[in-house]
């Protein structure tokens, strides 16, 4: 169990470039989540995966961000044309789970902590 | 829906005091509860989960009891120690949701 991963750690960007984040899961998870948390608060859902199929999506998720598991492994999130706002640290869990159940607990990645100069 | 209220931070005790953090939360149905750690530079780690009225969590020294007559799941250490110094994150999973709410998280300080 190598836990989860993701890259890159930090990520530095001017005001409206596209930035992209990679999620490696726990491999025989089935459940991807992505998360933000910003300074001095906790975790905020934005997006869900069950195998390659995204679940569900937070209101958070503007159209300016997308996020993908194409083969039900790894995950990307992307944002495009990113503002100061965007700034915060982006966080991936997975879990196990088997049909609609809630499975078992998620487990988290040390996150990619994004600054927009 | 669904909410977490955790007591504000820091908290700041010295080597082997008790330690009670809130929790409170607001959910449709029976929601499983959970608190997680996160070290200085770290992610946030599992400590403890309970899943139904009464289960009592618990790992490390720290414990918890899911109180569904007042809706908290409050954490517990009797000794902490310098190592224990973290942000503490209450959570919850319910109301036919995956992913999970957290509390603002409370930062413990404890000093030698």
């Amino acid at each position: 169990d190598t836990g989860v991963s993701q890259d890159p750690r930090h990520k530095i960007t001017k005001r409206g470039q596209n930035v992209t984040f990679r999620c490696d899961p726990i491999s025989e998870h089935n459940r991807l989540y992505w998360y933000r948390q910003t300074l001095g608060q906790g975790p905020e859902f934005l997006t869900y995966f069950q195998n390659e199929a995204q679940l569900e999506k937070s209101r958070l998720l503007s159209d300016r961000f997308s996020a993908e598991r194409p083969k039900g492994s790894f995950s990307t999130l992307e944002i495009q044309r990113t503002e100061q706002g965007d700034s915060a640290m982006y966080l991936c869990a997975s879990s196990y789970a088997t049909g609609p159940e809630p499975g078992q607990p998620q487990h988290f990645g040390d996150g990619t902590r994004l600054s927009i100069l | 829906g669904n909410s977490v209220t955790q007591m504000e931070g820091p908290v700041t005790l010295s080597e082997e005091a008790f330690l009670t953090i809130n929790c409170t939360y607001t959910a449709t149905g029976y929601p499983s509860l959970f608190w997680y750690v996160q070290y200085p530079g770290e992610g946030l780690q599992l400590l403890l989960k309970a899943t139904k009225a009464d289960d009592k969590g618990s790992n490390k020294g720290f414990e918890a009891t899911y109180r569904k007559e007042t809706t908290s799941f409050h954490l517990e250490k009797g000794s902490v120690q310098v190592s224990d110094s973290a942000v503490y994150f209450c959570a919850l999973r319910g109301g036919g949701r995956r992913a999970l709410t957290f509390g603002s998280g409370t930062r413990l300080q404890v000093q030698p």
